[in-house]
């Protein structure tokens, strides 16, 4: 496709489940990024995936939180046993190399009840 | 600690003005800057990037970089009512991932 995809768009769930959030990055971004938004807050980085290097898992919050990206390509955000607090918008990113812009996907609206 | 500074705002400004947002940035090594806008219950897209000291004008949009004082600020000229969002400022330091700014968000008024 033209630009970043993130599946679901919308994701409600139950305390104490697990959830999966998946992005497509555009073809050809070595570099893709995870974020997350609160309601009227700034963006909170997650995750950071630069080619065939280590990820950078600076910026996940706790042990539940996990990501993954399969050959260089789609990327994959699990939330285990989820909290309330997890409930945000999840906003993956992916760019041409590392100093480049970003590209932004639609997010995922996360709400757990 | 790296750190990007905004001013949360709201800033409003009567339409046809100029609208000036700024940034300031700790990591005085820092390289890349840009400016993204995010309107509301929408992802953020890139408006300007910038990456040498003094003006880069596109359009009603000039971006403004002084390396020495670590600020980066951003004008819109002729503002209309469709600029209204939340603009984030994001700083490259070297080697570094992106340092976001929590954004300014403008409200222009009719």
């Amino acid at each position: 496709g033209a630009g970043v995809s993130q599946s679901p768009s919308n994701k409600v769930t139950e305390k104490g489940k697990d959830v999966e959030l998946r992005c497509d990055p555009i073809s050809g971004h070595t570099a893709l990024y995870w974020y997350r938004q609160s309601l009227g807050q700034g963006l909170e980085f997650l995750i950071y995936f630069q080619g065939n290097s280590a990820p950078d898992k600076s910026g996940l919050p706790s042990d539940r939180f996990s990501a993954e990206r399969t050959g260089g390509s789609v990327s994959t955000l699990t939330i285990q046993r989820t909290q309330q607090e997890d409930s945000a918008v999840y906003l993956c990113a992916s760019s041409p190399g590392q100093a480049e812009k970003l590209f932004f996907g639609s997010g995922t609206q996360l709400s757990v009840l | 600690q790296k750190e990007v500074e905004q001013n949360s705002g709201p800033l409003s400004v009567p339409e046809g003005a100029i609208a000036s947002l700024n940034c300031t940035y700790s990591d005085r090594g820092s390289q890349s800057f840009f400016w993204y806008r995010q309107y509301s219950g929408k992802s953020p897209e890139l408006i300007m990037s910038i990456y040498s000291n003094g003006d880069k004008e596109d359009g009603r949009f000039t971006a403004q970089l002084n390396k020495a004082s670590q600020y980066v600020s951003l004008l819109i000229r002729d503002s209309q009512p469709s600029d209204s969002a939340t603009y984030l400022c994001a700083v490259r330091p070297p080697n570094y991932q992106l340092i976001w700014g929590a954004g300014t968000k403008l409200i222009i008024k009719p």
